[in-house]
C-alpha cells in the first residue's frame, strides 16, 4: 500500500520560500512509471493543481505558478519536493502531495491521483 | 482547459438519487476523474476514464459521458457520502480541477 506524507514548516514569512517534502512509503518512487504531484487548496476553496515530476526530473508547472514553483525527486530518500519562492499570503492553503496512477486498456492510459499525503497547512504571515 | 461544475451545492436525503454534471470548455474524450472530499480530509478516487470505478469505491456510485459533458451519479445517497465532489480532466499535462459541488443534508 503507497502512503504518503507532507513535512516542512507550517509558517513562512511573506517573501521567503516555501518549503516542503512528500516521503513516499510502500513503493518506489523511481519504478512503475508513476508522475508524482502537488496540489494545494485555499481555506474553504477548490483543488489547484501545482505541477508534478517524473522520477527521471522532468516537470509540468501550472502556468499560474510557473515562475515561483520548483519541483524536485531525491530518488534515494524515496522523496520529491516541492520549493515556492516570494510567497505571500495568498499562498497560505493546504498543500497535498499525491501519486498520479497509471491506468490503461487497450487504447488508452489514464492518469488520476490515486493516492494522496494527509496535506498539511502552511501559513505566511510575518 | 477549463472545468465548469452545477450545482455547486446540493442539499438531499438519504436515499436520494444524486446527479453532478461536470462540463469542459473543449472535448477530452473520456480523460476526466472524479473526486470525493470530505471536511479535513485529503481527496479520494471515485471515478477514473470518466466511467471506471476505483477499486473498493462502492457500486452505488457511477460515472457517464465522453467530450465535454460529463455526469456522477450516487444512486441511493448514503450518510457518509455528504462531502464535496470534484472533477479532474487528464486530458493535458496541465491538471485542472473543477470548482466543486458540495453535497449535504437536507
Amino acid at each position: 500500500q503507497v502512503q504518503l506524507q507532507e513535512s516542512g514548516p507550517g509558517l513562512v514569512k511573506p517573501s521567503q520560500t516555501l518549503s516542503l517534502t512528500c516521503t513516499v512509503s510502500g513503493g518506489s518512487i523511481s519504478s512503475g512509471g508513476y508522475y508524482w504531484s502537488w496540489i494545494r487548496q485555499h481555506p474553504g476553496k477548490g483543488l489547484e493543481w501545482i505541477g508534478y515530476i517524473y522520477y527521471s526530473g522532468s516537470t509540468y508547472y501550472n502556468p499560474s505558478l510557473k515562475s515561483r514553483v520548483t519541483i524536485s525527486v531525491d530518488t534515494s530518500k524515496n522523496q520529491f519536493s516541492l520549493k515556492l519562492s516570494s510567497v505571500t499570503a495568498a499562498d497560505t492553503a493546504v498543500y497535498y502531495c499525491a501519486r498520479d496512477g497509471r491506468y490503461c486498456s487497450s487504447t488508452s492510459c489514464y492518469y488520476p491521483l490515486d493516492y494522496w499525503g494527509q496535506g498539511t497547512l502552511v501559513t505566511v504571515s510575518s | 482547459i477549463q472545468l465548469t461544475q452545477s450545482p455547486s451545492s446540493l442539499s438531499a436525503s438519504v436515499g436520494d438519487r444524486v446527479t453532478i454534471t461536470c462540463r469542459a470548455s473543449q472535448g477530452i474524450s473520456s480523460y476526466l476523474a472524479w473526486y470525493q472530499q470530505k471536511p479535513g480530509k485529503a481527496p479520494k478516487l471515485l471515478i477514473y476514464a470518466a466511467s471506471t470505478l476505483q477499486s473498493g469505491v462502492p457500486s452505488r456510485f457511477s460515472g457517464s459521458g465522453s467530450g465535454t459533458d460529463f455526469t456522477l451519479t450516487i444512486s441511493s445517497l448514503q450518510p457518509e457520502d455528504f462531502a464535496t465532489y470534484y472533477c479532474q480532466q487528464l486530458n493535458s499535462y496541465l491538471q485542472a480541477f473543477g470548482p466543486g459541488t458540495k453535497v449535504d443534508i437536507k
